[in-house]
C-alpha cells in the first residue's frame, strides 16, 4: 500500500516554455501532497505544500507565480514550472500523506521527475 | 528554529557490521520519528517510524528513540553492500509537518 507515483519521470525543455508534473496517490486518500526539489549532492528542499481543495502553501524563497501547484483531487496534485530556466533543471519529487494513518505524518514519496531545460 | 542535525557522513561500514546512524532534532514537542533511505538518483523511501521511547525493531533495522535526549537513533545490522544510500531522519513539529535532516550518507564496504 501507500503507492504515489509520478508523471513524467524525465523530461527535458527548451528555455521558456513550461512543463507539468502530476503526482497521483494510487491506492490511498492523501489530504496533503509535497513538493520537493533536490539538486545533485544536496539535501531535499520542500517548495510547498499542497492540500486538497485549497491553495498550496509556499515555502520561503519559492516563487510561486513560477511553480504552480493545483490539488485538485484527493489523489491528484500537479506541479506546474512555468518559463523554465536552465536554473530550474533539478530532480522534482512530490510526496503524499495518507490521511487514514494514525496521526497521518508520514510521508510516501513518488519516484521523482528529473527535470532538464535546455 | 526547528532543527534535525545529521552527521553528513560519508559513514564507512564493512560488510556484515552493524552500521549506527544518529540524528539530533530541537523541537521537544516532536512525537513522530522517521527514517528514510534515498538511494543515488532515486526518490526517499520509508524504512522506519518510531512514536515511543525505546527500541522498534524491524528485521535488520532498530530504530531507538530517547526523548530526553532528543535523539533517535538507527541501526542496522548485518550491512550489506545494497545499504549504502543516503540516509534521512524526519522529525514532526508540532502543526505535524516534517523537519528533514540533511542526511547521512552510508558506505558499506565488501
Amino acid at each position: 500500500g501507500a503507492v504515489v507515483s509520478q508523471h513524467p519521470s524525465r523530461v527535458i525543455c527548451k528555455s521558456g516554455t513550461s512543463v507539468k508534473i502530476e503526482c497521483r496517490s494510487l491506492d490511498f486518500q492523501a489530504t496533503t501532497m509535497f513538493w520537493y526539489r533536490q539538486f545533485p549532492k544536496q539535501s531535499l528542499m520542500l517548495m510547498a505544500t499542497s492540500n486538497e481543495g485549497s491553495k498550496a502553501t509556499y515555502e520561503q524563497g519559492v516563487e510561486k507565480d513560477k511553480f504552480l501547484i493545483n490539488h485538485a483531487s484527493l489523489t491528484l496534485s500537479t506541479l506546474t514550472v512555468t518559463s523554465a530556466h536552465p536554473e530550474d533543471s533539478s530532480f522534482y519529487i512530490c510526496s503524499a500523506r495518507d490521511m487514514l494513518h494514525y496521526l497521518g505524518v508520514e510521508q510516501y514519496f513518488g519516484p521523482g521527475t528529473r527535470l532538464t531545460v535546455t | 528554529q526547528k532543527e534535525v542535525e545529521q552527521n553528513s557522513g560519508p559513514l564507512s561500514v564493512p560488510e556484515g557490521a552493524i552500521a549506527s546512524l544518529n540524528c539530533t532534532y530541537s523541537d521537544r514537542g516532536s512525537q513522530s520519528f522517521f527514517w528514510y533511505r534515498q538511494y543515488s538518483g532515486k526518490s526517499p523511501e520509508l524504512i522506519m517510524f518510531i512514536y515511543s521511547n525505546g527500541d522498534k525493531e524491524d528485521g535488520r533495522f532498530t530504530a531507538q528513540l530517547n526523548k530526553a535526549s532528543q535523539y533517535v537513533s538507527l541501526l542496522i545490522r548485518d550491512s550489506q553492500p545494497s545499504d549504502s544510500a543516503t540516509y534521512l531522519c524526519a522529525v514532526n513539529d508540532s502543526n505535524y509537518q516534517l523537519i528533514w535532516g540533511a542526511g547521512t550518507k552510508l558506505i558499506i564496504k565488501p
